[in-house]
């Protein structure tokens, strides 16, 4: 079966522009959830969804937001960029959550310039 | 608050063992091992449960302490394959709910596999 897809891979974006990023559980998953990856602070999380609903966030300011759709694909978007917003940000779901095998995508490299 | 994990780093020959640490200053719900290669996204190993619940799917190993909020990795006679980043989660919820379920991550430690 088909795994997480995320789009776009790569994306070069300026300080001050806004960004959404997407991501496509694998089918029948319903937990949905985001993370930054960046060399120094490893895997931070960001937020998760499950059945459109934000079930938790992580200590991230508010202008990293997100959503789930009734298809459970979810958009994650990033508004006022800053150069240290720069990241690859993953994405991983499950079929349920707590204590189930998370799938990872291969992320969306974000550079901010 | 995020795990500590020890060592940083380490290097061994193929048939080797090694052992990562994985400990939290909070009561842990969970424990989850992940490991990812350069380039990949990181990839599911093993996920430990409070009351002693294991659930794995390859051929490594993995104790948790509960009282003393610790989870350690057992690689034992390592492969080439093994070499990668290997990373602990942790899920700090009290109860079994669904409800604020949220992994926090180590900063990993990589582990690089010689010939």
């Amino acid at each position: 079966k088909a795994g997480v897809t995320q789009t776009p891979r790569y994306l070069i974006k300026t300080r001050g522009q806004q960004v959404t990023l997407s991501c496509s559980p694998i089918s029948g998953h319903r937990s949905v959830s985001w993370y930054q990856q960046t060399p120094g602070q490893g895997l931070q999380f960001l937020f998760e969804y499950f059945s459109e609903t934000q079930r938790n966030k992580g200590n991230f300011p508010g202008r990293f937001s997100g959503r789930q759709f009734s298809n459970s694909r979810s958009e994650m978007n990033v508004s006022t960029l800053e150069l240290g917003d720069s990241a690859l940000y993953l994405c991983a779901s499950s079929l349920r959550s707590p204590n189930t095998e998370a799938f990872f995508g291969q992320g969306t490299r974000l550079t901010v310039v | 608050q995020q795990p500590v994990q020890s060592p940083q780093a380490v290097i061994l020959r193929e048939g080797e063992d090694a052992v990562i640490n994985c400990s939290s200053s909070k009561a842990l719900y969970s424990v989850h091992w992940y490991r990812q290669k350069h380039g990949e996204a990181p990839v599911f190993l093993m996920i430990l449960l409070k009351g002693g619940e294991q659930k794995g799917h390859e051929k490594i190993s993995a104790s948790f302490n509960e009282k003393k909020q610790q989870s350690s990795l057992y690689l034992t006679a390592s492969q080439l394959s093994y070499s990668g980043t290997y990373f602990c989660g942790t899920d700090h919820r009290e109860g079994s709910g669904g409800s604020n379920y949220k992994l926090t991550f180590g900063k990993g430690t990589l582990l690089t596999v010689n010939p």
